[in-house]
């Protein structure tokens, strides 16, 4: 596999729920990110993470909550989301924090019902 | 605060057209970086391009040129001779310095939808 790997590709959960979002790259980078692209709206940036260590949480919900094991992995937690939080999340990564060339996974296309 | 405008929400052409899709931004910054993105149907943001602020040479690559105008911040995306896999949405985006961190993330437009008819 190359690149930015994120699973599912598509989710649909009720607002009582909890799931995972997955992102994996294999390009050996060290900072991760979430992004959120909502229907006729910029994509917004949630999380930065560099070495594992969150760098930015830019005024995202609780109801969020990122993990970030180890440089290539990146998870994104949801529990009691609202259907206003039903979007593609986008996963991506670059090699490091002055290297803002990212690459993107495919999304994880999430519908809160 | 850094802001990225496209404003031509959708544009439709018959293949082999010419086609430029328009980008102005705002900075506070004096070193920037500017990029290009694809977003085809399968929902992959595709990297096309990054410039450094300090370079305002044009680039070409293939069928894609890029003219990169500081005194009008403007940095607009040409596709030569149109071609129906070029359908796609295009996001312009502008590095943006995160405060104490060192770090930069992209401010993003809201995107041209190329579509491009047979």
């Amino acid at each position: 596999e190359t690149g930015v790997t994120q699973t599912p590709r598509h989710l649909v959960m009720g607002m009582t729920n909890k799931k995972s979002l997955k992102c994996e790259q294999h390009l050996g980078h060290n900072a991760m990110y979430w992004y959120k692209q909502s229907a006729k709206k910029p994509l917004e940036l949630m999380f930065v993470y560099s070495l594992e260590e969150r760098v930015e949480n830019n005024s995202v919900p609780s109801r969020f909550s990122p993990e970030c094991p180890n440089s290539s992995h990146l998870f994104l937690h949801l529990h009691t989301l609202q259907p206003e939080d039903s979007a593609l999340y986008l996963c991506a990564s670059s090699q490091d924090w002055r290297n803002t060339e990212a690459f993107f996974g495919q999304g994880t296309r999430l519908t809160v019902v | 605060a850094q802001k990225v405008t496209q404003a031509q929400t959708e544009i439709s052409v018959v293949e082999k057209e010419d086609v430029t899709l328009d980008c102005v931004y705002e900075t506070r910054d004096t070193t920037y970086y500017l990029f290009w993105y694809k977003q085809p149907p399968s929902g992959e943001l595709v990297f096309l391009i990054r410039r450094n602020s300090f370079d305002e040479q044009n680039e070409i690559s293939g069928r894609y040129s890029w003219n990169f105008q500081k005194s009008t911040s403007s940095f607009n995306f040409t596709i030569t001779a149109s071609q129906v896999v070029d359908s796609a949405v295009y996001f312009c985006a502008l590095s943006d310095p995160l405060k104490d961190t060192g770090f930069q993330k992209l401010v993003f437009g809201t995107g041209t939808r190329l579509l491009v008819s047979p």
